[in-house]
């Protein structure tokens, strides 16, 4: 079935970088965009970047320019996610996303705990 | 780019109706037809409920049921079941191709 299954937790001190994986199975994984979006505790959703795995193109949220990088493998069919710079703000679930007709999320990682902590 | 207005928490009785409402500006919500709404249980990923402001996926029930007017989209939830019980957020395309979540509302069910 179709799916993405995430890398597991970590734990970071501030200032690290933390790369976070994301692997499709059950579809063409060139053929849809992924989403990043993250969680905080008790926070709602936030919108981070997205990635085409065709091309390798990105975009991400203003707020996260020149902190977040977007890669892929696609002979792996795996999008990676890194965030450097890292912060005790940045502490949060990171989801991956996979988007259906570039215009909703369909199908969801199972979500990945970034702690950031001296 | 700023989060989307949600009211922070909404209740109703079982079998009632409520409306979510999603409020953002001429440059996200208001100029896009790509809005979507997403349910979300303590604990777990977001579901898709809504998307393009008011299709449904497969698999959803029908009493959910979206639209939009202006800035503002809404996310009508009739018949309320206890199972309900969750957090929602709106989602929506903000220009530059990026996009913007909402603040989320979280709504009970008495």
């Amino acid at each position: 079935q179709v799916q993405l299954v995430q890398s597991g937790a970590e734990v970071k001190k501030p200032g690290a970088s933390v790369k976070v994986s994301c692997k499709a199975s059950g579809y063409r994984f060139i053929g849809y965009y992924i989403h990043w979006v993250r969680q905080a505790p008790g926070q709602g959703l936030e919108w981070l970047a997205w990635i085409n795995p065709d091309g390798g193109d990105t975009k991400s949220a203003q707020k996260f320019q020149g902190r977040v990088t977007m890669t892929r493998d696609t002979s792996i069919y795996t999008a990676y996610m890194e965030l450097s710079g890292l912060r005790s703000d940045d502490t949060a679930v990171y989801y991956c996303a996979r988007v259906f007709r570039g215009v909703l999320m369909d199908v969801w990682g199972q979500g990945t705990t970034v702690t950031v902590s001296s | 780019q700023s989060a989307l207005t949600q009211p922070a928490s909404v209740s109703g009785s079982p079998g009632q109706s409520i409306t979510l409402s999603c409020t953002g500006t001429s440059s996200d919500v208001g100029s896009s037809e790509f809005v979507s709404w997403y349910q979300q249980h303590p604990g777990k990923a977001p579901k898709l409920m809504i998307y393009e402001g008011s299709q449904r996926p497969s698999g959803v029930s029908s009493r959910f049921s979206g639209s939009k007017s202006g800035n503002t989209a809404s996310l009508t939830v009739s018949g309320l079941q206890a199972e309900d019980e969750a957090d929602y957020y709106c989602f929506s395309y903000a220009g530059g191709s990026t996009w913007v979540f909402g603040g989320g509302t979280k709504l009970t069910v008495l």
